[in-house]
């Protein structure tokens, strides 16, 4: 059984510029949430994907949108980046048959310039 | 109504020593409550969680205690060793919802 895993590690962009966070979620795996973890601060709840549909989203601008395709892996796209916007995004995974755990990727560390 | 307040913001403990670290909520919607350890550079590793109905969960050295009339739980770390230094996060959600609220986080240190 393979865990929760993220691309890139790190990225570093530049403010104004778009990009692109990819997400596989752990094998069994129906449903993915993304989480933005500002330095020295708990994750914040972006949004979440079920069966390729939007299923909740947190305080977070329309500017962040996401993706999940057939095999339950997931996008999280950011435009127009903002310095606020760097940080460690995390992906998480759970199987809506299981209980309520969620299993957390190693996470993207993402630098806007 | 929907944060989690958590306290101390850092710990430091002797090796052999109890770790605690104490949580707090208001949404009485909330019914599932992990517990989260992070090291330097990683994700978030689930430790160990609580459901409302039981007020004490143990798990090897790790136990939580849940006071459901405070809304407050806790994490017990027992014979706390270097190697447990790390971040800590509680957390709490709506059962099916798998939308979790983290508490701001505990750096624990644990001497040698």
């Amino acid at each position: 059984e393979t865990g929760v895993t993220q691309s890139p590690t790190h990225l570093i962009k530049t403010r104004g510029q778009q990009v692109t966070l990819r997400c596989s979620s752990q094998s069994g795996h129906n449903t993915v949430s993304w989480y933005q973890q500002a330095l020295g601060q708990g994750p914040q709840f972006i949004f979440q994907y079920y069966r390729e549909e939007e299923n909740g989203r947190g305080n977070f601008p329309p500017r962040f949108s996401g993706l999940q395709f057939p095999n339950y892996s997931s996008e999280l796209n950011v435009n127009a980046l903002e310095l606020d916007d760097s940080a460690l995004y995390l992906c998480a995974s759970s199987a809506r048959s299981g209980g309520d755990e969620q299993y957390f990727g190693p996470g993207t560390r993402l630098t806007v310039t | 109504q929907q944060q989690v307040k958590q306290s101390p913001q850092s710990l430091i403990v002797q090796k052999g020593g109890i770790s605690i670290i104490n949580c707090a909520y208001e949404n009485t919607a909330f019914d599932y409550f992990p517990w989260y350890q992070q090291f330097p550079g990683k994700g978030p590793a689930l430790l160990i969680a609580i459901r409302p109905d039981v007020s004490e969960k143990k798990e090897g050295r790790f136990t939580i205690s849940f006071n459901k009339s405070a809304k407050q739980f806790s994490l017990h770390i027992m014979d706390s060793q270097p190697g447990d230094s790390a971040t800590y996060f509680c957390a709490a959600t709506t059962s099916g919802t798998y939308k979790y609220i983290f508490g701001t986080g505990t750096r624990l240190k644990v001497l040698a």
